[in-house]
């Protein structure tokens, strides 16, 4: 069935280092990957998202890559800053008009000052 | 996305008590989503609703739990009989009506709501 692998579970850089963050997909239909911030009692918060006919984004400091033909995504976060420290969650959904979204187990990214 | 609204923010039951959470989704969104996400983990789809039509349930438990999104009022995610292991919180999305050749639409989650059975 649809799954999203997400690695790692946790980690911990030095504030304005970057951070990584990898996904996998295993439906083939997936043609939509949002990346979603979660901070403690929050609600997710999309920060960024990529479609299939696209390899590359970036937002300021935040940039998704994606590889459908390894079904590789992921998320690079560069000079970290200590408000950067959340839950990330990649996702994926299947193509359609309106589809649930598959999310990853997420990662808890600390940043050390 | 702050235009989802979950009430109540926080639900207390005993075992064996129902619990319903509503959910309002953004002023002129037709698709309602509910998700769960059980303490230190990720969010799993539950349940898929337009107006008065379930379109996909596949994540939701077949005993205990239903959905409703009427043509009137706020979506229901209703769970009878709760037990220790239904504490989580719910959260609810929703996404506009979908126009001809659109492929996805953002979907815009509420604030959720935290349900804690004792």
């Amino acid at each position: 069935g649809e799954n999203v692998e997400q690695h790692p579970s946790t980690l911990s850089v030095q504030e304005g280092d970057s951070a990584v963050i990898k996904c996998t997909y295993s439906d083939s239909a997936s043609n939509y990957f949002p990346w979603y911030k979660q901070e403690l009692g929050k609600r997710p918060q999309l920060i960024i998202d990529i479609r299939s006919n696209v390899g590359e984004k970036k937002d300021q400091r935040i940039a998704v890559t994606l590889n459908k033909t390894a079904k590789h995504f992921s998320l690079h976060i560069t000079e970290t800053q200590p408000e950067d420290s959340a839950v990330y969650f990649c996702a994926a959904t299947p193509y359609s008009s309106a589809s649930k979204i598959i999310f990853g187990s997420g990662t808890r990214l600390s940043i050390r000052p | 996305n702050a235009g989802v609204m979950q009430n109540p923010r926080h639900l207390v039951r005993r075992r064996g008590q129902e619990a319903r959470l509503r959910c309002s989704p953004v002023k002129g969104h037709s698709h309602v989503y509910w998700y769960r996400q059980l303490p230190e983990e990720g969010l799993k789809f539950m349940v898929y609703l337009q107006k008065e039509n379930i379109i996909d349930e596949s994540g939701m438990p077949k005993e205990r739990f239903s959905a409703e999104f009427p043509k009137e009022g706020p979506s229901i995610l209703r769970i009878q009989q709760v037990v220790r292991g239904d504490s989580a919180a719910y959260f609810c999305a929703s996404s506009p009506r979908q126009n001809s050749g659109a492929l996805y639409n953002e979907q815009f989650f509420g604030p959720g709501t935290r349900l804690t059975v004792l």
